[in-house]
């Protein structure tokens, strides 16, 4: 079966310092990754999306970064945290259309990142 | 993507059928109603999804109008654990996330 992890599960970081979010998938090959952000009391808001190994597709400009260096793993950084980067991040998977267990968006647990 | 429109928040009693109306009055011909929820501090959880039939599976039941401009969501028993916030969107190649449906069952 699929699985998504997501770690780690909270974080507390300094403002200045940097970030690195790990997001890894089990059980299919080649999916459609993402990464959400929602503020406290917010809707949850797409940040990147991954269709392969090394191509990524930024939906909001702002100080962080992705990658993908390999098939199931997608990372989410920034090299200097500002107050505003507080927020829950989510990590998503879809498979290809062709797959047919699964239909929608399967999402990770989350990281819950308080920058102080 | 195609924009949805649902209320803030709803209540429902313990017990009974929730209701869930939403309007995606520009949706196209090709594109799906997903239906997700979110219960506090958690990820988003996937619940149904249609194109132009009704459906249903063991969480809930998925109603479209024929001319697919709005549909409910149907909790058939809502418990206390549905409370939750849930999501309606219209599914273009991304998952783009509204304001939702704040669901609150009360005893």
């Amino acid at each position: 079966s699929q699985t998504i992890h997501q770690w780690p599960a909270t974080l507390v970081q300094p403002v200045g310092s940097p970030l690195s979010l790990e997001c890894t998938v089990e059980g299919t090959s080649n999916p459609n990754l993402y990464w959400y952000r929602q503020a406290a009391g917010r809707g949850l808001q797409l940040l990147f999306y991954s269709v392969g190994i090394g191509q990524i597709s930024s939906e909001v400009p702002q100080n962080l970064s992705a990658s993908r260096p390999q098939d199931r793993q997608f990372i989410l950084s920034s090299k200097k945290l500002l107050l505003s980067d507080s927020g829950f991040y989510l990590c998503a998977w879809r498979a290809l259309l062709r797959d047919r267990v699964n239909y929608g968006y399967t999402f990770g647990s989350g990281t819950r990142l308080t920058v102080v | 993507d195609a924009k949805t429109t649902q209320p803030t928040s709803m209540d429902c009693a313990e017990g009974r059928a929730a209701n869930l109306p939403c309007n995606h009055s520009t949706i196209s011909g090709n594109e799906y109603v997903y239906w997700y929820r979110q219960i506090h501090s958690q990820g988003p959880q996937y619940i149904i999804h249609g194109l132009k039939n009704n459906e249903t599976n063991e969480m809930a039941s998925l109603i479209i109008t024929e001319d697919r401009k709005s549909s409910t969501l149907i909790l058939p028993h809502a418990t206390l654990r549905d409370t939750a916030v849930y999501y309606c969107i219209v599914l273009r190649g991304k998952l783009i996330f509204g304001q939702g449906t704040e669901l609150s069952v009360k005893p």
